[in-house]
């Protein structure tokens, strides 16, 4: 079975900047695009952002673009999400997710992580 | 953006209820439609896709249908781990967006 495990998360001050990661095994990942899905305590979810199975093509939710960035790195088997000039409203719960294809126009999110939780306070 | 207005958004319902969530979508989608659960603490998980394909290893009690612009997840009989938060999703263009969600009680 697949499995998507996210580290990285912790409490950051405003304008701060983190780094999550989402390692992945019993999957090859550069079959496969990736997206990162947040969700807000108590709220619901989210898309942030998708990159494609090679790598060369990414989309980002307006809320985040030109501060978050995300790549992946298929040899590592790992996906990456830079947040940087985070604010109090991207305080959530960060989870990657296996799209159902490679590129970024996949449909659906078929794997999940278990999260990684991000606290935005001063 | 595809705006996602699910409906009702929380329901009480007893173990053997048929429980039926709907989701209508702000423009037309063809049958981009998907189905996740949620529980408490928990990351969701992927029950249906493109509206009424039932993902691998997802009971049979869980069906979906609709097309266009309307869509139900229906559960033919209510078991107790079938408690949870469920969000629709359409997946027809970019950004992906969600429903508010549903979350099934226990009455």
């Amino acid at each position: 079975e697949v499995q998507l495990l996210e580290s990285g998360g912790g409490l950051v001050q405003p304008g701060g900047s983190l780094r999550l990661s989402c390692a992945a095994s019993r999957l090859t990942l550069n079959n496969y695009a990736m997206s990162w899905v947040r969700q807000a305590p108590g709220k619901g979810l989210e898309w942030v952002s998708v990159i494609s199975g090679s790598g060369g093509s990414t989309s980002y939710a307006d809320s985040v673009k030109g501060r978050f960035t995300i790549s992946r790195d298929n040899s590592k088997n790992t996906l990456y999400l830079q947040m940087n000039s985070l604010r109090a409203e991207d305080t959530a719960v960060y989870y990657c997710a296996k799209m159902e294809g490679a590129a970024i126009s996949s449909e659906f999110f078929e794997h999940w992580g278990q999260g990684t939780l991000v606290t935005v306070s001063s | 953006d595809i705006q996602m207005t699910q409906s009702p958004s929380s329901l009480s319902a007893s173990v053997g209820d048929r429980v039926t969530i709907t989701c209508r979508t702000s423009q037309s989608i063809s049958i981009y439609l998907n189905w996740y659960q949620q529980k408490p603490g928990k990351a969701p998980k992927l029950l249906i896709f493109a509206a009424s394909s039932l993902q691998s290893g997802v009971p049979s009690r869980f069906s979906g249908s609709g097309s266009g612009t309307d869509f139900t997840l229906t559960i033919s009989s209510l078991q107790p781990e079938d408690f949870a938060t469920y969000y629709c999703q359409q997946g027809y263009s970019s950004p992906l967006t969600f429903g508010g969600g549903t979350k099934v009680e226990i009455k």
